[in-house]
């Protein structure tokens, strides 16, 4: 199947904890990002890299790092996890050029620290 | 500021009507505007694209609207299903930006 795929789906973990969440697409996009989906189910950018090179980088803390070891994969990793850290993540992929296909989203990784 | 509003309120509407949802926004010059669709519980889906220099784009019983004088686009779902229920968002690109930014979307609830 094409699509855009993270792991894990549920991430339960204690405050302090480092974790990573993976994601990885099938659909030969040259662009990934990561964005975060909070209580009021509003969607921010965090990260973008294009052909493995970062092009956004928002305002987050820099206890999140991301990875992009090849342009199908980015991953996101955070340390020191935070009670405000707890949402949903999302990653996605897109081809500059083609904005007719819209981006492609994962089904999210719901994090909870605890 | 920027911003992107959308009715944070649900939309409650009866099968067979049309959903108009709206997406205003200010000091923003968007290159194109896209809609995406969300199901609980999973990613937003892409539904339509509409550039700057389009009025209107239709996909089957999608309609969005675009006017950026007044900086709003509207989007339409004719003979609405109670398949259609979901969260609707709407979302921002600038040409100068790889930045796809997002409203907050808007519930549509449709009554069978």
């Amino acid at each position: 199947d094409t699509a855009v795929s993270q792991t894990p789906k549920y991430l339960v973990t204690q405050m302090g904890n480092d974790k990573s969440i993976k994601c990885e697409q099938n659909l030969g996009h040259d662009t990934m990002y990561w964005y975060k989906q909070d209580s009021k189910k509003f969607l921010k950018i965090m990260f973008s890299y294009n052909n493995k090179e970062l092009i956004i980088n928002e305002t987050v803390p820099n206890r999140f790092s991301p990875k992009s070891p090849d342009k199908a994969h980015l991953n996101l990793h955070i340390n020191s996890l935070e009670l405000g850290d707890s949402a949903v993540y999302f990653c996605a992929s897109s081809q500059e050029g083609r904005a007719d296909y819209g981006y492609t989203f994962g089904s999210g990784t719901r994090l909870t620290v605890v | 500021s920027q911003k992107i509003e959308q009715n944070s309120e649900a939309l409650n509407i009866q099968e067979g009507k049309t959903a108009t949802l709206t997406c205003n926004y200010t000091n923003y010059s968007p290159a194109y505007l896209q809609w995406y669709r969300q199901d609980p519980g999973r990613g937003p889906v892409f539904l339509l694209l509409i550039r700057e220099n389009e009025k209107e784009k239709r996909k089957e019983r999608l309609k969005v609207t675009f006017d950026t004088t007044l900086k709003q686009s509207l989007f339409h779902i004719t003979a609405s299903q109670p398949a259609d229920s979901a969260t609707y968002l709407c979302a921002l690109r600038m040409d100068s930006s790889y930045k796809l930014i997002f409203g907050s979307g808007t519930r549509l609830l449709v009554r069978p």
